[in-house]
């Protein structure tokens, strides 16, 4: 079965600083890949997802991510981060299958101080 | 983005009553609505998948008698909770994809609170 690991529970940033939340995956096929965010009682939403091509993949607000295959990894970046970017961050997969389940890491909790 | 709306965003029941929770795509099709639940301080769990007019298909280790799923219409899937217990207090979240797939958008969720 699919899983999704994602190894920050909490980080705890100053403004401006740069940002990286990991996030590994256990499938061996072909994988579609995607970070949301959910901010303080907001609905989940999506800041960017990888289907194909370009590994790098730039989302909204400045986010970004990579996906290194022989890693099983699609990190999340971003340079500088700002009070607003405080959320909760989910990495999930889908195997591309007939279903394209949803599957969700753990979430890592941001807490940016301004 | 295309909305999903839950309704009731927060429900307080007694153990032993049904409750259900209604997901509708205000502005698209919704061909498969797929059925969240979050526990506190862990990720959202996949409960069923529901594509419209057939029946649900549910994940392993949940049960599909007490967590019954419809999605009678294109618009509208429904999660009933029956006789609901203090263990089943949780957050519900639905998600919905339109036809020929792409992105999936997610409700507000429900909150359920089981006395």
């Amino acid at each position: 079965a699919q899983s999704v690991s994602q190894h920050n529970h909490h980080v705890i940033l100053s403004e401006a600083a740069s940002l990286e939340l990991g996030c590994n995956y256990s499938y061996g096929g072909t994988v579609n890949l995607f970070w949301y965010v959910q901010y303080p009682g907001q609905h989940l939403q999506l800041l960017l997802k990888y289907f194909s091509g370009d590994p790098l993949v730039k989302g909204i607000k400045g986010f970004e991510a990579e996906f290194i295959k022989s890693k099983f990894s699609f990190n999340l970046r971003k340079p500088s981060v700002q009070w607003s970017d405080t959320a909760e961050y989910f990495c999930a997969v889908t195997d591309g299958g007939a279903t394209n389940k949803l599957i969700f890491g753990t979430g890592t909790l941001l807490a940016v101080q301004p | 983005g295309a909305v999903v709306s839950q309704h009731p965003s927060r429900v307080i029941c007694k153990s032993g009553t049904s409750v259900k929770i209604e997901c509708r795509s205000l502005d698209f099709q919704a061909t498969t609505m797929f059925w969240y639940r979050q526990f506190p301080k862990k990720s959202l769990m996949l409960m069923a998948t529901s594509n419209e007019g057939s029946k649900a298909t549910y994940e392993q280790g949940v049960e599909k008698d007490k967590f019954l799923i419809n999605h009678a219409s294109l618009t509208l899937s429904t999660l009933t909770v029956t006789s609901a217990h203090p263990e089943d207090s949780s957050f519900y979240i639905c998600s919905a994809r339109g036809r020929g797939g792409g992105e999936l958008f997610f409700g507000e969720g429900s909150r359920l609170t089981v006395l």
